[in-house]
């Protein structure tokens, strides 16, 4: 157990649903993020929970929505996604505040039908 | 926005050869460097990071050269081994001041005996 724990593991939905990934870590950490990986392209910064930043990539589409009830806790609601939106979809946190050590989940493969 | 380039996106040695991965960052403000190693079906995790005040880090068959004027920096293995294949990532931080890391491509690597 890594500190990050993300669910679930898979998850295929259409694009008529509404879903929400989980993630969760134990690490005392203050800062968490949101990464899309898809084959043949680099880790994409979706979403940043910290003390000190929100901060959102603005080419995210908004049928992608966060929340962050507190430092532990992030969530990522979907809803009418498409099929290019197929991914393993990634959480992270670190200290925060300089410190950049992340800690990755066993991020959720998504698959929208 | 902030870029990371990284080459080459594949890569193949044999065993005992050395194998290095660059990249080229944007951000002139990016003070920290990591790079990741991710194994098939397995989370992201961190085998080396650098930062912007110092121009090499090694921890045994691996190191890092960062070079900020040109920003670019390298990941370096030598005496590869078949456990060394996997993909790796580079990143560099998102400014100064933030938590976030944004990632290249990641080098698919084969180490064959």
């Amino acid at each position: 157990e890594t500190g990050v724990t993300q669910t679930p593991r898979h998850l295929v939905m259409g694009m008529t649903n509404k879903k929400s990934l989980k993630c969760e870590q134990h690490l005392g950490h203050n800062a968490m993020y949101w990464y899309k990986q898809s084959a043949k392209k680099p880790l994409e910064l979706m979403f940043v929970y910290s003390l000190e930043e929100r901060v959102e990539n603005n080419s995210v589409p908004s049928r992608f929505s966060p929340e962050c009830p507190n430092s532990s806790h992030l969530f990522l609601h979907l809803h009418t996604l498409q099929p290019e939106d197929s991914a393993l979809y990634l959480c992270a946190s670190s200290p925060g505040q300089g410190s950049y050590g992340y800690t990755f989940g066993s991020g959720t493969r998504l698959t929208v039908v | 926005g902030e870029n990371v380039e990284q080459h080459p996106s594949t890569l193949s040695v044999q065993e005992g050869d050395s194998a290095v991965i660059k990249c080229t960052y944007s951000d002139s403000a990016s003070n920290y460097f990591p790079w990741y190693k991710q194994e098939l079906g397995k989370r992201p995790q961190l085998i080396i990071d650098i930062r912007s005040n110092v121009g090499e880090k090694k921890d045994q068959r691996i190191a890092v050269t960062l070079n900020k004027t040109a920003k670019h920096f390298s990941l370096h293995i030598t005496e590869t081994q078949p456990e060394d294949s996997a993909v790796y990532f580079c990143a560099a931080s998102l400014g100064q001041a933030g938590t976030a890391l944004i990632f290249g491509k990641g080098t698919t690597l084969s180490v064959s005996s």
